[in-house]
């Protein structure tokens, strides 16, 4: 079944600008991952926040998490060519060695 | 560092045929998960293990079986191929320590 659901699907933007990304899920939550995938390649890990934080920072990469409104947002700031690719978050519902259930992706498109 | 390693990388098979895909965990990881994703769907989680012990159990056919083994590696092992069954198979790793899980490349099935 589907934890998480990414808005918008897909997203295109300018180099340079900011891309937010935003998720949404239904059941309480240990932690909640995002991911990026490059064109049917592997998964690769961003970031992850717990349910007791609000906000994590990692470079140019700021995720909040609000678990009343069973929600989080990706922020990719300053935004590269490079950062072309899909997006999907992740939630586990409890804490390690729990299966992660991803949301449908969004594909973010970084023109030059 | 090591990354998760996926054999093979690519394989083709017929209808009905089985495959056998392995996975190498990150040294150190107790805990290997299975995850599907079919074209332009989101990665389905299949089924872990913990400790070579199958931890638990999401969206997989009774066709395929899997285990760990004493080295931690875990095989994913498919019968009787399906048209269906043609997708992107990741394995993950992680310890027991942490939620984050660590994908492989994964394995790309096609079922002709």
């Amino acid at each position: 079944s589907q934890q998480g659901e990414e808005d918008p699907q897909a997203l295109s933007i300018q180099e340079g600008e900011n891309a937010t990304m935003n998720c949404s899920y239904k059941t309480s939550i240990n932690n909640l991952q995002w991911y990026r995938q490059n064109s049917g390649r592997g998964l690769v890990h961003l970031i992850l926040i717990r349910s007791n934080e609000r906000e994590k920072h990692s470079g140019r990469l700021r995720v909040t998490l609000d678990t009343s409104k069973k929600s989080s947002s990706l922020l990719i700031t300053a935004s590269r060519a490079a950062d072309t690719a899909s997006y999907f978050c992740a939630t586990g519902l409890t804490g390690a060695n729990s299966k992660l259930t991803f949301g449908k992706g969004i594909t973010l498109s970084v023109r030059p | 560092a090591a990354g998760v390693i996926q054999s093979p990388r690519h394989l083709i098979k017929e209808k009905r045929e089985t495959a056998t895909l392995k996975c190498y965990p990150i040294p150190r990881h107790d805990t290997v998960y299975w995850y599907q994703q079919g074209p332009g769907q989101d990665p389905q989680f299949l089924i872990s293990f913990y400790e070579k012990m199958q931890s638990d159990k999401g969206s997989i056919p009774d066709r395929f079986s899997a285990q760990q083994f004493s080295d931690y590696h875990s095989e994913l092992n498919m019968s009787s191929l399906e048209l269906g069954d043609s997708a992107l198979y990741f394995c993950a790793s992680s310890s027991d320590l942490q939620e984050t899980q660590y994908f492989g490349p994964g394995t790309r099935l096609l079922v002709l």
